[in-house]
This record gives structure tokens, C-alpha cells and sequence, in this order.
């Protein structure tokens, strides 16, 4: 089993559609969490960070339960803009990225 | 604006020649981490730093890739001889702790013929 995995994808979605990204991981001491999205042919960059108790930074809404050791990204309302992978990074021992969800949001 | 900087922005060399790329951190930060991106692979952790020191370098083929902090301004990543299976993106990222986020440089997007 990987460290991280999230949903394949991709997902296609219509604009103004609610989009719900899942990520698990299996190091049970695994310490803080984050979102990043990564555009095409750029770096990534932080999206949020995760808390446990769930945080909403505007459009996007972050979750982490524990116990099931899975992390979700919720984004509402989605726009063209939010066309991207977006990556679920999970720091155990050392930082690891999960291989990237591609959303593409459609006119 | 305080960002990681890399350079060279763009390599293209021949296989056995030897690849220098560098990073700036972004000043204060404390975790300076170099990756490598491929379509196959994703991001794949290379070597980590933490005050200068490396803490792991497990992810990096020692043969022929080396990692160096000479100082807190600059990071590089060494590799000799290249070969066209390195061809990648080679991200620097910085942190000011272990446990926070890290602010990624442009990468540097490597081409060994």
C-alpha cells in the first residue's frame, strides 16, 4: 500500500459544480497536513493547510479524520480557475506527496 | 515578496556531463528539501535539510547525485554523470519547520540527451 493515495481522477465538472477530493494515509503518527494544487508546468503551491478540527478557507473546505487516517478537500461553487491537480501532502518521518487529483472545470 | 528562487531555469545537456543546479531558500527558513518530478513517477522526495545539516537523502541515487547546503542562502544539487533517465523537474522547497508547509522554487526542468 502507498504512504498516500488519493482518487485517481480526472474529474470533469461543470463550473458552479461542488467538487470532493479524498486522500488516505497509512502512517498512523503522521503529524500535519496539507492541500496543494499544482497548475500545468508549475510548481506546486500551498493551498491550505489541514486542522484537525476541519477548516474553510472561502470556497474550500478542508477535513481530517484521525482515525480513519483520510483527508478530504471539499471546493463549492468550483471556476474555470480551479483547473489544477491538487496534491494531498501528509508529514510523517518526511513529507509525502500523494500522486495529484486533475480537476477540470468546465465552461 | 519572499519566494524560493532556482536556477537554472531550463538545462539541456548530453548524457555524462555533469548538472549543477541551485536553490536560494527563502531567508529564516530552516528545511530546505529538493524533489524530482516526472509524469511516471509524481513527486519524489530527494534529499532534506534541516540547519544546513541532511537528514535524508535516502530518495537520491548516490552513485551519482550529490546534495549540499555551503551555506543558509544556497542549496545545490549535483549530478555527475547524467544520464537521459534524470530528465525531470527538480523542485527546491523551503520550510520554516519540520512540521510546517513548505513554499516551493520554479524548479529547474532538466533535459540529459
Amino acid at each position: 500500500r502507498k504512504e498516500v493515495e488519493q482518487d485517481p481522477g480526472p474529474f470533469n465538472v461543470p463550473e458552479g459544480a461542488t467538487v470532493a477530493f479524498n486522500c488516505t494515509y497509512s502512517n498512523s503518527a503522521s503529524q500535519s497536513f496539507f492541500w496543494y494544487r499544482q497548475d500545468c508546468r508549475k510548481e506546486p503551491k500551498l493551498l491550505m493547510s489541514v486542522y484537525s478540527s476541519g477548516n474553510e478557507d472561502g470556497r474550500f473546505t478542508a477535513q481530517l479524520n484521525r482515525a480513519s487516517q483520510y483527508i478530504s478537500l471539499l471546493i463549492r461553487d468550483s471556476k474555470l480557475s480551479d483547473s489544477a491537480t491538487y496534491l494531498c501532502v501528509v508529514n510523517g518521518q518526511n513529507f509525502v506527496f500523494g500522486p495529484g487529483t486533475r480537476l477540470s472545470v468546465l465552461p | 515578496d519572499a519566494r524560493v528562487t532556482q536556477t537554472p531555469r531550463h538545462k539541456v545537456t548530453e548524457m555524462g556531463q555533469e548538472v549543477t543546479m541551485r536553490c536560494q531558500p527563502i531567508l529564516g527558513h530552516n528545511t530546505v528539501f529538493w524533489y524530482r518530478q516526472t509524469m511516471m513517477q509524481g513527486l519524489e522526495l530527494l534529499a532534506y535539510f534541516r540547519n544546513r545539516a541532511p537528514l535524508d537523502d535516502s530518495g537520491m541515487p548516490k552513485d551519482r547525485f550529490s546534495a549540499e547546503m555551503p551555506d543558509a542562502t544556497l542549496a545545490t544539487l549535483k549530478i555527475q554523470p547524467s544520464e537521459p533517465r534524470d530528465s525531470a523537474v527538480y523542485f527546491c522547497a523551503s520550510g520554516p519547520t519540520s512540521y510546517n508547509e513548505q513554499f516551493f522554487g520554479p524548479g529547474t526542468r532538466l533535459t540529459v540527451l
